[in-house]
């Protein structure tokens, strides 16, 4: 069964562009979490969408949004890019989401630096 | 809002030295908690998901353990592919706020 996949794995953007990372869950699974981690703050949840719809968002701005398509596979947008948005930006995907407390399987990521 | 506190951050042993990584957390209504492994430029890997306290579970060289308060990852007689960064996280009520990471804990295992 493969697993999570994302895609780019490295991308390097300059301030002030946008970009769009994509997220491709396990076979089956309905539920697609974006987490953000870099050295300082650790792992941080940014939002999760479940059927299409988004159900729960973390604290980040605005600029950070995403949707999912009906095949479940995910896109995460961030807009207006900043220093700070440099970081490793996992998808995690779970058979029913958080309400389910479903374990969450992650993908490898990608890598976003900001110069 | 929830914490999630993992000590030590950083442990170092010799091959086969046992030892327990600590994680404790603060949550309003636990509904889940759960140890991954992360290896340099990777996702989390999945480990293990404990609900309730004085549940425990095994896989390999590795045991988590739960109360109340904290879990522990023991691991016995580790092997050099046990280094990695151990990372907790914890679930909470509606599950709102997805999961809640700790900032984790680098096991190195020397041969």
């Amino acid at each position: 069964k493969a697993g999570v996949t994302q895609t780019p794995r490295y991308l390097i953007k300059t301030r002030g562009q946008q970009v769009t990372l994509s997220c491709s869950p396990i076979s089956g699974h309905r539920s697609v979490s974006w987490y953000q981690q870099t050295p300082g703050q650790g792992l941080q949840f940014l939002f999760e969408y479940f059927s299409e719809t988004q159900r729960n968002k973390g604290n980040f701005p605005g600029r950070f949004s995403g949707r999912q398509f009906s095949n479940s596979r995910s896109e995460m947008n961030v807009s207006t890019l900043e220093l700070g948005d440099s970081a490793l930006y996992l998808c995690a995907s779970s058979l029913e989401g958080a309400y389910s407390y479903n374990e969450q399987f992650f993908g490898p990521g990608t890598r976003l630096t900001v110069l | 809002e929830d914490q999630v506190t993992q000590s030590p951050e950083a442990l170092r042993l010799q091959e086969g030295e046992s030892s327990s990584l600590n994680c404790s957390y603060t949550v309003s209504g636990l509904r889940g908690l759960f140890w991954y492994r992360q290896d340099p430029g990777k996702g989390p890997e999945f480990l293990f998901t404990l609900y309730s306290a004085g549940e425990e579970k095994e896989k390999e060289r590795l045991k988590a353990t739960l109360t109340k308060k904290e879990s522990f990852l023991h691991i016995t007689a580790p092997k050099p592919e046990d280094s990695a960064t151990y990372l907790c996280a914890v679930i909470s009520g509606g599950g709102a706020d997805g999961l809640t990471f700790g900032k984790g804990t680098h096991l190195i295992i020397q041969p």
